[in-house]
């Protein structure tokens, strides 16, 4: 168990529609990290907050947002769902914003789209 | 061409060889180097991170780096049935990290 938590951990939905995914990092880590992972790609990096702020970005669709709240957690929202969306969703996190090399996953959330 | 090559194998080895995974990278900024294992589509779990040039071992693992051919490598000595799983290279620059393709590997009994 790494300690990062996700919600749900599975996500059925229509396409056209809007889903929120939690995530909570562990305990003391101030970074969360979302990716993307897909049949016919490899993990792919979408977005970081450290401490509330957005610290960068990646492949992140212009229908996808992001927030980390002031208790750490974060979401993120999904909205106007296509087939291709459908994938795992994975929050990661870690001590610090400025170098990763301990970057632990959460379980994730499966995301069907039909 | 992207910054960090990984071969998806599938890579099947009888049980107690040793497996060597490799990866190479193109981006000579990268700091950090990181060796994930995910079982079948569950969450990646970090295995090693090393910094500099060198080995380093836990258990029956081995990361290598060496930056100056830009190539990383890491040994399972003694390979377990539950050492079958996907396993992910990743570098780090700042706050970016960047993951490998991922190497399939089947431990047979």
């Amino acid at each position: 168990d790494s300690g990062v938590t996700q919600t749900p951990k599975h996500l059925i939905t229509a396409t056209g529609q809007r889903v929120t995914l939690r995530c909570s990092p562990r305990s003391g880590d101030l970074s969360v990290y979302w990716y993307q992972q897909s049949l016919d790609q490899g993990l792919q990096f979408l977005i970081q907050y450290y401490n509330g702020e957005e610290r960068a970005k990646g492949n992140i669709l212009e229908r996808f947002s992001a927030q980390q709240f002031p208790d750490l957690h974060s979401e993120l929202n999904l909205s106007s769902l296509e087939l291709g969306d459908s994938a795992l969703y994975f929050c990661a996190s870690s001590i610090s914003g400025s170098y990763v090399y301990e970057q632990y996953f959460g379980p994730g959330t499966r995301l069907t789209v039909t | 061409q992207k910054e960090v090559e990984q071969d998806p194998g599938p890579l099947s080895v009888p049980e107690g060889a040793i497996v060597s995974l490799n990866c190479t990278y193109s981006n000579s900024a990268f700091q950090y180097f990181m060796w994930y294992r995910q079982y079948s589509r569950k969450g990646p779990e970090l295995l090693m991170y090393t910094y500099s040039s060198g080995n380093k071992e836990d258990g029956r693992f081995t990361a290598q780096v060496d930056k100056s051919s830009k190539y990383i490598s890491l040994f399972i000595r003694d390979s377990q049935p539950s050492d079958s799983a996907t396993y992910l290279c990743a570098m780090s620059f700042g706050s970016r990290l960047t993951f490998g393709e991922g190497t399939q590997l089947t431990v047979n009994p």
